[in-house]
Formats: structure tokens, C-alpha cells, sequence
């Protein structure tokens, strides 16, 4: 399968801004996503951008895309004690019949 | 509300003894997907469904098998359990309109004794 890559852990404090990084190694990934994923939970789609933008906003989450170093950020604005969960970035293509890679997931911790 | 259920929430079952988790969904999607989820892991594919078309991963080990009765049901039958067959099992659809969206249940947590 293509890797995906995400760092384990991230801890910030509440109202601050959050940065969840990713990289892909799939040149030809079509669509990349953010999942969330709360204790005991299933993932819950967050957002996904196309690989021929390279920033998507709604709302609080900011998507930023580098195509050329294959990396891809999710910001959450205001982050609230609410946003704790593990954070999954993944990658399709229809080169791989759209099958979607997961990273190992970025686990947020907010702290009050 | 539109939805993908799965059935029971959490599963204990015996080491050997057959069990078969459950998935619905509301959606009317043509693609149904079976993933295992290990702790601390990042979800790993079993299976999916194209409409009746079963696709197999290549790494999926026998003892685990799916049934699609009809396009709101999947099953996700093991065999045999195993102590390392203790996981989630995430269902997930798509449809073949927008298959870059897939929407996940809540997921079913397998332990096995």
C-alpha cells in the first residue's frame, strides 16, 4: 500500500491554533482527507480537498496542500477542548481503484 | 437521518467461536467496505463490495469472510477468532458517484476470550 505519514502526538491549549501535518508518497493521490476519530467512535469526515487545489477553508479547518513535497497540513482555528480525538489523514486515487491509505493518526490533546 | 449503523456496538466472543458482525446503512450507496482497525493503528482494508461484486485484499486472511444480501446489508463473519483478531471493525460506504467520500459506522469493538 502507499505510506502515509502523520506525527503520533500533538498538545495544545485551548483557543490556540492547531497543526496536524501529513505526508504521502502516492505522486498520483487524487483526493486527501481529514477524519476525525473520538474514543469508542468511527471516523467522521472532516473535509478532503483535491490534489490540484492547494487550500481549502470551512469554517474553523484550514486544508493546506503541497503537491511538489507531497505534504499536507490540517489547521483548526480557536481549537476547542471538543477537538480531542485522533486525527486521520488519507490519500485515494483512481490508480488504486480509490482505495483509501490511512496515516497512523495524529492523537490531539487539548488542554483546558 | 441517513446513516451507517453497525451492530452490536461492542462483541465478546470465544477463542474458535464463529461470530458475524453487522452493517447497515440508509444511504443507498454501491460500495460497502469492511476495514479492521488494531489500537493505536491506522484502519487496514479487509474487503469491500462493488453492488455484489466482493473484492478481497490480498493480505485478508481466509478467516475472514462477508456476505452482501442486499445493498443495505453487510456481513463480516470470522471463522475462527483468534486472540489477535481483537480489534474495531469499521463499515464503511461510498457511493460510485463521489467515491472520494466514504461515510464510517460507529464501528464494533471484537474482543475475543
Amino acid at each position: 500500500g502507499e505510506d502515509v505519514e502523520q506525527s503520533l502526538f500533538l498538545s495544545v491549549r485551548e483557543g490556540d491554533s492547531s497543526v496536524i501535518n501529513c505526508t504521502y508518497t502516492d505522486s498520483s493521490s487524487t483526493y486527501l482527507y481529514w477524519y476525525k476519530q473520538e474514543p469508542g467512535a468511527g471516523l467522521q469526515l472532516l473535509t478532503y480537498i483535491f490534489s490540484n487545489m492547494d487550500m481549502k477553508q470551512d469554517q474553523r479547518l484550514t486544508v493546506l496542500l503541497n503537491k511538489k513535497d507531497k505534504h499536507l497540513s490540517l489547521r483548526i482555528a480557536d481549537t476547542q477542548t471538543g477537538d480531542s480525538a485522533i486525527y486521520f489523514c488519507a490519500e485515494s486515487s483512481p490508480n488504486t481503484g480509490n482505495q483509501f491509505y490511512f496515516g497512523t493518526g495524529t492523537s490531539l490533546t487539548v488542554i483546558p | 437521518d441517513a446513516m451507517v449503523i453497525q451492530n452490536p456496538r461492542y462483541q465478546v466472543t470465544q477463542f474458535g467461536k464463529p461470530v458475524t458482525l453487522s452493517c447497515s446503512q440508509t444511504l443507498n450507496h454501491n460500495v460497502m467496505y469492511w476495514y479492521q482497525q488494531k489500537s493505536s493503528q491506522a484502519p487496514k482494508l479487509l474487503f469491500h463490495y462493488y453492488d455484489k461484486d466482493f473484492n478481497n485484499e490480498a493480505d485478508t486472511p481466509d478467516n475472514f469472510q462477508s456476505r452482501r444480501p442486499n445493498t443495505s446489508f453487510c456481513f463480516l463473519d470470522i471463522r475462527s477468532p483468534g486472540l489477535g483478531d481483537a480489534a474495531m471493525y469499521l463499515c464503511a460506504t461510498s457511493s460510485e458517484v463521489s467515491p472520494y467520500e466514504q461515510y464510517f459506522g460507529p464501528g464494533t469493538r471484537l474482543t475475543v476470550t
